[in-house]
Parts: structure tokens; C-alpha cells; sequence
């Protein structure tokens, strides 16, 4: 089962970049990172996912090392809307023939709070 | 482009009632999720299905059921409401390959059980 840990809570200041890092030690060969951004009264919404190395799209990049057990998502330049959680994601339904839905919990995620 | 839409937003419901959440997306998505969110927790996974006609059980399924009559169409069922259930409710859906292929949320059904 490839659980995450990630940092509770983060603070920041607007302009500032920040870097959200997520623990996943028993990550599977297939399984690829995906995060994403939760405002209150909403449903979470997909940011950028990878699989390795570096991967870059118009709101953030993800890094992810070789050995592919942790991985941080950095949001370059924040503002206050960027405050929200920040959930990591690692796992996948294997096969409908009782492959399970292995790693699909979103754990506690990471509340990100930017200030003036 | 309405993409994950939940019905009701909102209910309020004795213990022993029951109730049907529905969710209907437009994507053309073969899966389909559905997850509950408690204060302070992330999102645990319900049920599932991979396609019309199927249904799985997630993380935390004692106590719903679900059917996929339709590709469009996922209904979470509680047939005896208990306070426990009181939550959140996401539903979620996302072509094949649910590693790879990033989940599509609704806004969520907030339900509470007196």
C-alpha cells in the first residue's frame, strides 16, 4: 500500500515560492504522483503529475529523485488564492479482478496558508 | 461543460432514514469514485467502479452501496442513515488508468445525520 506523509501546514508570503513535499517510501514500480489543490466547499482539483524526473506545466513543477520515494511540488511566486490544501497521490486500481483500489486514500494533505 | 455534477448539495437526515446520492458526469469517463471527507481527515475512498455494470469497494465501504446502471451515472446509497456518516461526499470520475489519468471531482454533498 503506497501511503503518503506530507507536512500538516505550511506558512508563506505572497511572491514567495514554495516547495510541498510528500513522502512515499512503498511507491510501486507503475505508480505515478499526482497532486492536487482543495479550497473549502470544493472538490479537489488535479495540479501536475509525474512520474520522474522533473515535470513543469503553467501553475507548478514537480520534482521526483531517482529513487522515486518522495516528491515535491513547488508553486513559484505565490499569491493569498493560492492558499488551500495540497493533497499528494500515489497509487492506482490494479485490475477490476481483485486488484483493489491500492493507494487511492488522499491522507490529511497539507494546508498551505499565504499571507500579505 | 458541466463535468461532475452531485445531487443534493445539501441534506439533513434522521438516523435509521435513507437516502441516494447522485452523480452524473459528462466526460464520457469509464470510472468512476466515490470518497467521503471528514474534518481534519483527507478523502477515503467508498466505492468504485471501472465501468456500467460494475462496482468495487474502496477504503471504508460498510454501511453504502452503489450501482452504475448507467456510464454517466454513480449512485452511493446509505440505507439506514447513522450519525457516523455525517460528512462529505465526493464523487470522482476519470478514464482508465486512474494512476495516470487525474480524477475529475464534483463539489461535494455535505449530509448530516441527527
Amino acid at each position: 500500500l503506497a501511503k503518503t506523509t506530507q507536512p500538516i501546514s505550511m506558512d508563506s508570503y505572497e511572491g514567495q515560492e514554495v516547495n510541498i513535499t510528500c513522502s512515499h517510501n512503498n511507491i510501486a514500480t507503475n505508480d505515478y504522483i499526482t497532486w492536487y489543490q482543495q479550497f473549502p466547499s470544493q472538490g479537489p482539483r488535479f495540479i501536475i503529475q509525474g512520474y520522474k524526473t522533473k515535470v513543469t506545466n503553467e501553475v507548478a513543477s514537480l520534482f521526483i529523485p531517482a529513487d522515486r520515494k518522495s516528491s515535491t511540488l513547488s508553486l513559484p511566486r505565490v499569491s493569498l488564492s493560492d492558499t488551500a490544501v495540497y493533497y499528494c497521490l500515489v497509487g492506482d486500481i490494479r485490475s477490476y479482478s481483485g486488484g483493489g483500489a491500492d493507494g487511492l486514500t488522499f491522507g490529511k494533505g497539507t494546508h498551505l496558508i499565504i499571507q500579505p | 461543460n458541466a463535468g461532475v455534477t452531485q445531487t443534493p448539495k445539501f441534506r439533513v437526515l434522521k438516523t435509521g432514514q435513507s437516502m441516494t446520492l447522485l452523480c452524473a458526469q459528462d466526460m464520457n469517463h469509464e470510472y468512476m469514485y466515490w470518497y467521503r471527507q471528514d474534518p481534519g481527515m483527507g478523502l477515503r475512498l467508498i466505492h468504485y467502479s471501472v465501468g456500467e455494470g460494475t462496482t468495487a469497494k474502496g477504503e471504508v465501504p460498510d454501511g453504502y452501496n452503489v450501482s452504475r446502471l448507467k456510464k454517466q451515472n454513480f449512485l452511493l446509497g446509505l440505507e439506514s442513515a447513522a450519525p457516523s456518516q455525517t460528512s462529505v461526499y465526493f464523487c470522482a470520475s476519470s478514464q482508465p488508468g486512474t494512476g495516470k489519468q487525474p480524477q475529475h471531482f464534483g463539489d461535494g454533498t455535505r449530509l448530516s445525520i441527527l
